[in-house]
């Protein structure tokens, strides 16, 4: 059964940087693109990042594009997301979520982790 | 301001059925058939409960369908059911290798 465990989280300094894992297991890692997804407290949903299986592709959501860089382990199974210059609109929980497919099209998300809680604050 | 506009909440009485919508452009719902509705419950993960519009994974009940009608994507639950009592979010492909989400609809049942 595939499994994500995001971890990093935590209680973070506006301005300084962070870095979020996610490891995956019970499925072929290296086949399927990841994603990073946000949810901040009283709003939806925001798609943050997502990369390609092989690593070569990285695409970025517009309200974070230039802040966070997304990256890929596929020897250790793990994706990870760097975000800079936090800001307190960047608290959330983060999710780590797989591509539904092994297409390589980015857009439809299964299975989800549990999420990791970003607090940025002083 | 979410990309994708749903409404906050929506609710029905068990075995009743209920609509959610989820509005947004030629450019990303009406432009693509990829468009996905997620449940979470509180403190849980978001669930995958419909793909490219209407697919349904397996294990999701056959009580929740989507559809889509121009820029409009719909998830209907029908007999509701005490647990089905969560947020739902609805997505669509935005081109150019973005991906939207709406606000979220909290379902209750009454």
């Amino acid at each position: 059964q595939a499994q994500l465990v995001e971890s990093g989280g935590g209680v973070v300094q506006p301005g300084r940087s962070l870095r979020l894992s996610c490891t995956a297991s019970g499925f072929r890692f290296t086949h399927f693109g990841m994603n990073w997804i946000r949810l901040a407290p009283g709003k939806g949903l925001e798609w943050v990042a997502g990369m390609t299986s092989d690593g070569r592709g990285e695409y970025y959501g517009d309200s974070v594009r230039g802040r966070v860089t997304i990256s890929r382990d596929n020897s250790k199974n793990t994706v990870y997301l760097q975000i800079h210059s936090l800001r307190d609109d960047d608290t959330s929980i983060y999710y780590c979520a797989r591509d539904i497919d092994t297409s390589g099209h980015i857009s439809q998300f299964d299975p989800w982790g549990q999420g990791t809680l970003v607090t940025v604050s002083s | 301001q979410s990309a994708l506009t749903q409404p906050p909440s929506a609710s029905g009485s068990p075995g009743q059925s209920v609509t959610i919508s989820c509005t947004g452009t030629s450019s990303d719902v009406g432009g693509y058939n990829y468009v996905s509705w997620y449940q979470q419950h509180p403190g849980k993960a978001p669930k995958l409960m419909i793909y490219e519009v209407n697919k349904r994974p397996s294990g999701v009940p056959d009580r929740f369908s989507g559809s889509k009608s121009g820029n409009t994507a719909s998830l209907t639950v029908s007999g509701l059911q005490a647990e089905d009592e969560a947020d739902y979010h609805c997505s669509s492909y935005g081109g150019n290798n973005n991906v939207l989400f709406g606000g979220g609809t909290k379902l209750t049942v009454l």
